[in-house]
């Protein structure tokens, strides 16, 4: 099992760029979601869903989109890039909402 | 209001100290769960344990250790005999809501350093 993969690794972006951070798992999770890390901020909860079809806001929603065609595939799209984007990406992924979550690697990201 | 609070940013101990972190979590929820992870330097985060709101008692896993008192709303992590590869980052966080529809919660975490 690869567990939870998460491409690029790296990404630089100008600001009003757009791109997509993709992120599966090949666990049979029905629970996604993705999160930035930001110094000092603690892991906060951008989007996830709890199935396929499924997706609901978290606490930092603006700016990003995302859907959820398959179970194993939960992508993160920024639709217009600003350097208050600047942040590293982590998806992550669970049995439900109330399990243990696996993470990504992470995806550092740069908005200049 | 944080629904998180680890009040500790950085703490530095000498190898063998014994060193707890604490975590106070704020809900309305009846049914919640509390978790613990570690994100040493290289970056990953790796879950430590999960409880839930109806199992206080206290958890011992090798060194590590965990105390949930809901009566102050708090999951403290205890490092016994702490060693430098305990030098991470330790988020608290906390999921509530009902069944699958889970929001969590992190707090700032901890930065632990271990002094050999």
């Amino acid at each position: 099992n690869a567990g939870v993969t998460q491409t690029p690794k790296f990404q630089v972006l100008k600001t009003g760029q757009s791109m997509t951070l993709q992120c599966a798992q090949d666990m049979n999770h029905e629970y996604m979601s993705w999160y930035r890390q930001d110094p000092g901020m603690g892991l906060r909860l951008i989007h996830y869903s709890v199935g396929a079809g499924i997706t609901d806001q978290g606490e930092v929603p603006n700016g990003y989109n995302v859907s959820r065609s398959t179970t194993e595939d939960f992508p993160l799209r920024l639709l217009s890039a600003a350097p208050s984007q600047t942040s590293v990406y982590f998806c992550a992924s669970s049995y439900f909402g109330y399990n243990e979550q696996f993470f990504g690697p992470g995806t550092r990201l740069t908005v200049l | 209001a944080q629904k998180v609070t680890q009040a500790q940013t950085e703490i530095s101990v000498v190898e063998k100290e014994d060193v707890t972190l604490d975590c106070v979590y704020e809900t309305r929820d009846t049914t919640y769960y509390l978790f613990w992870y570690k994100q040493p330097p290289s970056g990953e985060l790796v879950f430590l344990i999960r409880r839930n709101s109806f199992d206080e008692q206290n958890e011992i896993s090798g060194r590590y250790s965990w105390n949930f008192q809901k009566s102050t709303s708090s999951f403290n992590f205890t490092i016994t005999a702490s060693q430098v590869v305990d030098s991470a980052v330790y988020f608290c966080a906390l999921s509530e809501g009902s069944n699958t529809g889970n929001q969590f919660y992190f707090g700032t975490g901890t930065s632990l350093t271990v002094i050999p």
